[in-house]
């Protein structure tokens, strides 16, 4: 079956850039989306169709998915944007989520 | 507005039958997939399946194959997830999301139903 990897974990230094990175056989060849869920919430979709940002997400995250990488980037990290963040791609019609990151900002 | 209402958590004892619900209004039910995603304590989100309320077509994510049931209905705008036999295992949250079509992301989401199987 097909596998997402993520880093557990990513820390980032208030206002600087975090990147999440996500890994899968030719994941280029397929859209990713990346979802943000904070503690006790439901996820949210901050990323689709690899670099696209639904309406209400701060232009802050982008996204980029080429070769067998997709990188989720949030610039100018406030404390706010701490969270487990999950990709999601699509395998014959079948939904596979990376394992999440949890991304601290301290 | 969108909304998917998902009904309130449940404990239940191993080897019942469970049948939670999600309800969805403010958009065109028989032509979105409704999935499911199960989180067990503290880890990740595992997709479950999806069902086309429109015609009940049913996908299922091999690892749930033969564990649990999706339906839908679409006079009730009401998506469903049913176990046979709960396990011990089977504890979880359990979300329901909706896509609209094939390379677009679940852009909304329930609340969550909260599971719980213990004996």
């Amino acid at each position: 079956s097909y596998e997402l990897t993520q880093p557990p974990s990513v820390s980032v230094s208030p206002g600087q850039t975090a990147s999440i990175t996500c890994s899968g056989d030719k994941l280029g060849d397929t859209y990713v989306s990346w979802y943000q869920q904070k503690s006790g919430q439901s996820p949210v979709v901050v990323i689709y169709q690899d670099n696209k940002r639904p309406s209400g997400i701060p232009e802050r995250f982008s996204g980029s998915n080429s070769g067998n990488t997709a990188t989720l980037t949030i610039s100018g990290t406030p404390a706010m944007d701490e969270a487990d963040y999950y990709c999601q791609a699509w395998d014959n019609n079948v939904a596979v989520f990376g394992g999440g990151t949890k991304l601290t900002v301290l | 507005e969108v909304q998917l209402v998902q009904s309130g958590a449940e404990v239940k004892k191993p080897g019942e039958s469970l049948k939670i619900s999600c309800k969805s209004s403010g958009f065109d039910f028989a032509t979105s997939w409704i999935g499911w995603v199960r989180q067990m304590p503290g880890k990740g989100l595992e997709w479950m399946g999806f069902v086309f309320p429109g015609d009940s077509d049913t996908r299922y994510s091999p690892s749930f194959q033969g564990q649990v049931t999706i339906s839908a209905d679409k006079s009730m705008n009401t998506a469903y997830l049913q176990w046979t036999r709960l396990k011990a295992s089977d504890t979880a949250m359990y979300y329901c999301a909706r896509r609209l079509g094939p390379g677009d992301p679940f852009d909304y989401w329930g609340q969550g139903t909260q599971v719980t199987v213990s004996s």
